[in-house]
């Protein structure tokens, strides 16, 4: 297993637009958690799944934002009619079935810029 | 409620030894994480302590008092490439990680 995975690494889109990033957790992970970090700043916790049961949304997140997890393997993040105040690192994570702390796992996040 | 606090920027020296504090406020506490996050990178693990106690791996020391909700990260024999950012997390019941702003750790020769 090559950890958690994030596409795409980087993407600008025009203010107004929609944009989906995708995050591959590690395979025997059932928990997955959406963060966002703007400059500065440590992460935000975002929302998290076990398994495809969406469980936890922070109010952080307005009703242009959308996650999935399907089929409880990888997920999607939806943002839409983005905004500038968007623009952000938006990170993955993953950790073992029981929520363990030991093998909390982040990918290499995907960096929005809204223009 | 819950918050975590921690110096949003240090400064020291090539070689020398730096702690880096972290105090937190929670109902509900799992362990404490640090992580390392260089500029434009994902944060990488550093350790992390559930019980109170020193915790050593090579030039890296986390503490951890949960009685007095506090921890602190020791970095010794510092490096240049040592300079990043370092992210104090705690881990809640929820599953979820709440981090500190980060503290900008700046090495000079």
């Amino acid at each position: 297993d090559t950890g958690v995975s994030q596409d795409p690494r980087h993407k600008i889109t025009k203010r107004g637009q929609n944009v989906t990033f995708r995050c591959d957790p590690i395979s025997e992970h059932n928990r997955l958690y959406w963060y966002r970090q703007t400059l500065g700043q440590g992460p935000e916790f975002l929302t998290y799944f076990q398994n495809e049961a969406q469980l936890e949304k922070s109010r952080l997140l307005s009703d242009r934002f959308s996650a999935e997890r399907p089929k409880g393997s990888f997920s999607t993040l939806e943002i839409q009619r983005t905004e500038q105040g968007d623009s952000a690192m938006y990170l993955c994570a993953s950790s073992p079935t029981d929520g363990s702390a030991q093998g909390y796992t982040f990918g290499s996040g995907t960096r929005l810029t809204v223009v | 409620g819950q918050n975590i606090d921690q110096p949003t920027e240090m400064t020291a020296t090539e070689g020398a030894i730096v702690q880096i504090n972290c105090t937190y406020q929670t109902s509900g506490f799992n362990g404490l994480f640090w992580y390392q996050q260089h500029a434009g990178e994902a944060p990488t693990f550093l350790s992390y302590n559930v019980l109170d106690g020193l915790e050593e791996k090579g030039r890296f020391s986390s503490f951890l008092s949960r009685s007095k909700g506090y921890s602190y990260l020791l970095l010794k024999e510092l490096q240049m490439k040592d300079s990043a950012s370092y992210l104090c997390a705690f881990y809640n019941q929820g599953g979820k990680l709440i981090f500190g702003q980060g503290t900008e750790l700046s090495v000079k020769p």
